[in-house]
């Protein structure tokens, strides 16, 4: 089955710098690649995707980078704010299927 | 709001019971997911429904089994409870790819 990795587990970082979570998956065959931030006491939300087709996509602060060569994926958030403190999952899927979820990686956003 | 809803938020059962949370999709979402979520790591992921019918299964004992209705609901039945069911429970409706997870329901096994 696949095997998900996130790093670093934990990441602090100062208001207004950027941070860079990776994420290495095993399935040669997954080909959608979706990021995931949970806030305390929530369900985790869908914040950025991207598919095998494409090698980057961004939305305003966020984007997401893909290697399929290197089977990683990565989220990059510039200008970090105290609200995207949060902790964050990856789980990259093939055609709906190998539901797996990284182990999630801890932001936490000093001010 | 992914307009995803569960219930109860919060239960507590004893070891040996029987629990069913429950769980409300967006009209026309015809895959709903559920998974387990222990303190401290990522969702794991139980089984998945499609138009009623059971569509993938992870590593879970068949005391985990589920339901899904015509109406876009769901629930999730645990028989035999076990201290280590203890954990966040998710339900999540899929649209295309984009799964939408609700806030979860809280499970305490004592």
């Amino acid at each position: 089955g696949e095997n998900v990795e996130q790093h670093p587990s934990t990441l602090s970082v100062q208001e207004g710098d950027s941070a860079v979570i990776k994420c290495t998956y095993s399935d040669s065959a997954s080909n959608y690649f979706p990021w995931y931030k949970q806030e305390l006491g929530k369900g985790p939300q869908l914040i950025i995707d991207i598919r095998s087709n494409v090698g980057e996509k961004k939305d305003q602060r966020i984007a997401v980078t893909l290697n399929k060569t290197a089977k990683h994926f990565s989220l990059h958030i510039t200008e970090t704010q105290p609200e995207d403190s949060a902790v964050y999952f990856c789980a990259p899927e093939n055609y709906g299927q190998n539901f797996v979820f990284g182990p999630g990686t801890r932001l936490s956003v000093l001010p | 709001e992914t307009g995803v809803t569960q219930s109860p938020t919060h239960l507590i059962k004893t070891r040996g019971q029987q629990v069913t949370l429950r769980c409300s999709s967006q009209s026309g979402h015809n895959t709903v997911s559920w998974y387990q979520q222990a303190l401290g790591q990522g969702p794991q992921f139980i089984f998945q429904y499609y138009r009623e019918e059971e569509n993938g299964r992870g590593n879970f004992p068949p005391r985990f089994s589920g339901l899904q209705f015509p109406n876009y609901s769901s629930e999730l039945n645990v028989n035999a409870l076990e201290l280590d069911d203890s954990a966040l429970y998710l339900c999540a409706s899929t649209l295309g790819e984009t799964q939408y997870f609700g806030p979860g329901t809280r499970l305490l096994v004592l």
